[in-house]
């Protein structure tokens, strides 16, 4: 089956630190590969996402590199900010002879807290 | 625009309760999807719809949950006779088309406890 798994947390950081929340998966298909951010009081937000094999997704200073060869799809920051505290999720989506309509697999979450 | 959104936000039942739970998706949005996640956990898949349609519903863990979504817009959750282990937050989310890639919009949940 498919399965995502996540590096244990919680993580606790300092304002400006370098942030690597690392992401493994097994996959029966060619996976779409997701992280996904649910800030304090709020629902789950796309954070980024790559489609393909050594696709970089990017966004709000946050990269994640689609590596096939080793599985992973690890989530990094150079330097994180007070308001990146929230946790986060890798998922990702499984291609079944050629289709398929987006069900999410996710990993268990990560918390992060930075302080200032 | 409107996100996703739902009803009740919190939902306290007796053991054995029948409860419901809505779901209002993006207007316009083709896809519809049902997830619990467990306290502590990531969310798990239930069912899916396309339109009206309710193409997979192998996540839902007992025939005492049914979901339905009769005009291919709001849906509704629910679940019979409510258990302890039913205890979670119920999450909704919608997506314009049915590709995998496809960014699903998550709803804010809805938090059950069952006592």
């Amino acid at each position: 089956g498919n399965s995502v798994t996540q590096m244990e947390g919680p993580v606790t950081l300092s304002e400006e630190a370098f942030l690597t929340i690392n992401c493994t998966y097994t996959a029966t298909g060619y996976p779409s590969l997701f992280w996904y951010v649910q800030y304090p009081g709020e629902g789950l937000q796309l954070l980024l996402k790559a489609t393909k094999a050594d696709d970089k997704g990017s966004n709000k200073g946050f990269e994640a590199t689609y590596r096939k060869e080793t599985t992973s799809f690890h989530l990094e920051k150079g330097s994180v900010q007070v308001s990146d505290s929230a946790v986060y999720f890798c998922a990702l989506v499984v291609s079944i002879g050629g289709t398929s309509y987006g069900k999410l697999t996710f990993g268990q979450g990560t918390i992060l807290t930075v302080h200032p | 625009g409107a996100g996703v959104s739902q009803s009740p936000r919190y939902k306290v039942a007796k053991r054995g309760q029948d409860v419901a739970l809505r779901c209002d998706p993006i207007s316009g949005h083709v896809s519809l999807f049902w997830y619990q996640q467990a306290l502590g956990q990531g969310p798990e898949f239930l069912t899916y719809f396309q339109n009206e349609a309710q193409l997979d519903k192998s996540g839902l863990p007992s025939d005492r949950f049914f979901a339905e979504r009769p005009e291919g817009s709001v849906s509704t959750l629910k679940i019979q006779r409510t258990q302890q282990e039913d205890s979670a937050v119920y999450l909704c989310a919608s997506s314009l088309g049915q590709m995998q890639y496809n960014e699903q919009f998550f709803g804010p949940g809805t938090r059950l406890t069952v006592l």
